[in-house]
């Protein structure tokens, strides 16, 4: 069957650009979770979704940032005005139910590279 | 708070022989503990998950882990490496957030493995 994707696979911005990225995760599947993850470096929560309600974007680094899943399936990462310091590899991951004993699946990641 | 400190950045061993990946954790409750691996340009993939029903996990492609509390240790293991097992893997603790749990990885552990 088919896992989460990501699209697109590689994004190059300049510094000021505004990017999305896309989430499609396992159907069927409730919850919902980017990752940002800095070279080197293990991935970082960002955002959760249950549905379509965003439940928690406390990992959001700063007002740039929003995600939305408005009919509770694909996933958007909107990144606004993007800086140097968003390049990263961005992280999907969908999970069938809540709990902390769910296992998340994850999709390749995009990785955005902001000149 | 929920985390997890893996202990070295770097491993390398030989093929056939065994594969140690150290992990400890902070948790100031019964954690759900996983690894996850990473291979180049792929997904993450989970190796093996503690949910509190054995102190000694087994998972995927020989990999096992053992819960020790009173180390707060979650070791990774492997009996003999594979060439194929060079990949970085990460020790990821579910942490409880506003809403929902969203998994916080370590820094992760680089495995080479030499022929």
């Amino acid at each position: 069957g088919a896992g989460v994707s990501q699209s697109p696979r590689y994004k190059v911005a300049k510094r000021g650009q505004d990017v999305a990225l896309r989430c499609d995760p396992i159907s069927g599947h409730v919850s919902l979770f980017w990752y940002q993850q800095a070279l080197g470096q293990g991935p970082e929560f960002l955002t959760y979704f249950q549905n379509e309600a965003q439940l928690d974007k406390s990992g959001l680094p700063s007002d740039r940032f929003f995600a939305e899943r408005p009919e509770g399936s694909v996933s958007t990462l909107k990144i606004q005005r993007t800086q140097q310091e968003d390049s990263a590899v961005y992280l999907c991951a969908s999970s069938l139910r809540t709990g902390d004993y769910n296992e998340q699946f994850f999709g390749p990641g995009t990785r955005l590279t902001v000149l | 708070a929920q985390s997890v400190t893996q202990l070295d950045s770097h491993v390398s061993v030989s093929e056939g022989t065994p594969v140690l990946l150290r992990c400890n954790y902070s948790s100031s409750y019964s954690p759900s503990l996983f690894w996850y691996v990473q291979h180049p340009n792929k997904g993450l993939q989970l190796l093996l998950k503690y949910t509190s029903a054995a102190t000694l996990v087994k998972g995927i492609n020989g990999f096992e882990a053992e819960f020790k509390k009173s180390e707060t240790s979650f070791h990774l293991t492997k009996p003999s490496a594979h060439m194929s097992d060079a990949a970085e893997y990460f020790c990821v603790v579910s942490v409880l957030s506003n809403s929902g749990y969203a998994l916080n990885f370590g820094k992760g552990t680089s495995l080479l493995v030499t022929p």
